[in-house]
């Protein structure tokens, strides 16, 4: 079974700070996929990365995946209160197959002005 | 224009009985699935469901059971229901190993 950990699972931060999230794996995913998920709704796709080494920006944020594919960060820039959600990263199956994601535990954020 | 549906949005029922979930996509995919996410917010596939091939998660009890009658619709079916069945469930779908999109989530509550 493969399984994503997600650091930290809890973080209060004030506004303007800097933060990156952390996410672990054992296993090689073909893929490493970024939700943020409000209250009440379901998880949103911000960024997915394929290649082994990829960074992508996306305004504030940026992500990276591990040379190995086997892990992943989220770096938040001067993060405001808007940020404020639940991240969680997912790996995706090899094959291009109909496997459903694998989960982190989620990183609950608090952004305080 | 509502990408991925649920109904319904809340549902609230007692130890025993039977309930389903529906879901429908309006994007042409031809994955469909469902995750539960739990009261710590950890969201885990239970169903996969492709062209009429079926992939189950090995953790979940065989009370649960997908039903798809058509390409745009899985719904989930769940039998004699038990408190620890209390949770999120989201219903997504994906072009086969593309990007998937969620609904906003059925909020089951078992009394």
């Amino acid at each position: 079974t493969q399984l994503l950990e997600q650091s930290p699972q809890f973080l209060s931060i004030q506004e303007g700070e800097n933060l990156t999230v952390y996410c672990n794996s054992s296993s090689v995913f073909s893929s490493l996929q970024w939700y943020r998920q409000e209250p009440g709704e379901g998880p949103v796709l911000l960024v997915t990365v394929v290649t082994g080494g990829e960074v992508k920006k996306l305004k504030r944020l940026t992500f990276q995946f591990g040379d190995a594919r086997k892990d992943s960060s989220l770096h938040i820039t001067a993060a405001q209160p808007g940020d404020t959600g639940l991240y969680l990263c997912a790996g995706g199956d090899s094959g291009g197959g109909a496997d459903g994601l694998t989960f982190g535990k989620g990183t609950h954020l608090i952004i305080q002005p | 224009d509502t990408a991925v549906s649920q109904t319904p949005k809340y549902l609230v029922t007692q130890m025993g009985n039977d309930k389903s979930i529906k879901c429908e996509q309006n994007l042409g995919h031809d994955t469909m699935y469902w995750y539960k996410q739990d009261s710590k917010k950890f969201l885990k596939i239970m169903f996969s469901y492709n062209n009429k091939e079926l992939i189950i998660n090995e953790t979940v009890p065989n009370r649960f059971s997908p039903k798809s009658p058509d390409k745009a619709h899985l719904n989930l079916h769940i039998n004699s229901l038990e408190l620890g069945d209390s949770a999120v469930y989201f219903c997504a779908s994906s072009q086969v190993g593309k990007r998937q999109y969620f609904g906003p989530g059925t909020r089951l509550t078992v009394t």
